[in-house]
């Protein structure tokens, strides 16, 4: 069964600092993993995904994500954080079948200083 | 982009009636579909995973008998909260996945118990 963990609880950076977000997951085959965003009392919302191919993957808002196989990671960055980036993260993970669960993580809650 | 809808958006009931919370596919057909519930401040915990046509398969935990999970038909999923008491005031969140590896979020249901 997959898993995901987010090493981080909460994180707080200055408006225009760049920003990582953690996330490790566990699965034993090539899995499906995504990042999305989640304003307070709001649905989800998707940033980006990835499936296969190159392992930097661009999401909206200027997110990006890079995939590393050796180290079951799939961190998130953007280069300079904007006020309204204040959210709760989540990384996910699926099994790599269209139809099957994602499984998500404990989510990182960010703060962004003016 | 495909879009998945929920009804209603915010519920409020009295403790030990039932309140029933539909998930619709809009423009695509959807023979599986996920329920998850979040927790203030906490992150998406998956309930069970909806099948059109058969019975739900339910989470290690998730009592089958107080959320009833119907998959009536391929555009909808309905999950029927029984005898509420107020641990049971969550936010519930759908989804359905699409061909194209994705899954598609419901806005959620807010739930409140009294």
């Amino acid at each position: 069964a997959q898993s995901v963990t987010q090493p981080d609880i909460h994180i707080t950076v200055s408006e225009g600092a760049s920003l990582e977000l953690r996330c490790n997951y566990s699965y034993g085959a090539t899995p499906y993993l995504f990042w999305y965003v989640q304003s307070p009392g709001q649905g989800l919302q998707l940033l980006l995904k990835y499936f296969s191919g190159d392992t930097l993957v661009q999401g909206i808002k200027g997110f990006e994500a890079e995939f590393k196989r050796s180290q079951s990671s799939f961190n998130l960055r953007k280069p300079s954080v904007h006020w309204s980036d204040a959210a709760e993260y989540f990384c996910a993970v699926g099994s790599g079948t269209s139809y099957d669960k994602v499984i998500f993580g404990p989510g990182t809650s960010l703060s962004v200083i003016p | 982009g495909a879009v998945v809808s929920q009804h209603p958006s915010r519920v409020i009931c009295k403790s030990g009636t039932s309140v029933k919370i539909e998930c619709r596919s809009l423009d695509f057909q959807a023979t599986t579909m996920f329920w998850y519930r979040q927790f203030p401040k906490q992150s998406l915990m998956l309930m069970a995973t909806s099948n059109e046509g058969s019975k739900a398969t339910y989470e290690q935990g998730v009592e089958k008998d107080k959320f009833l999970i119907n998959h009536a038909s391929l555009t909808l999923s309905t999950l029927t909260v029984t005898s509420a008491h107020p641990e049971d005031s969550s936010f519930y969140i759908c989804s359905a996945p699409s061909s194209s590896y994705e899954q598609y979020f419901g806005p959620g249901t807010r739930l409140t118990v009294t």
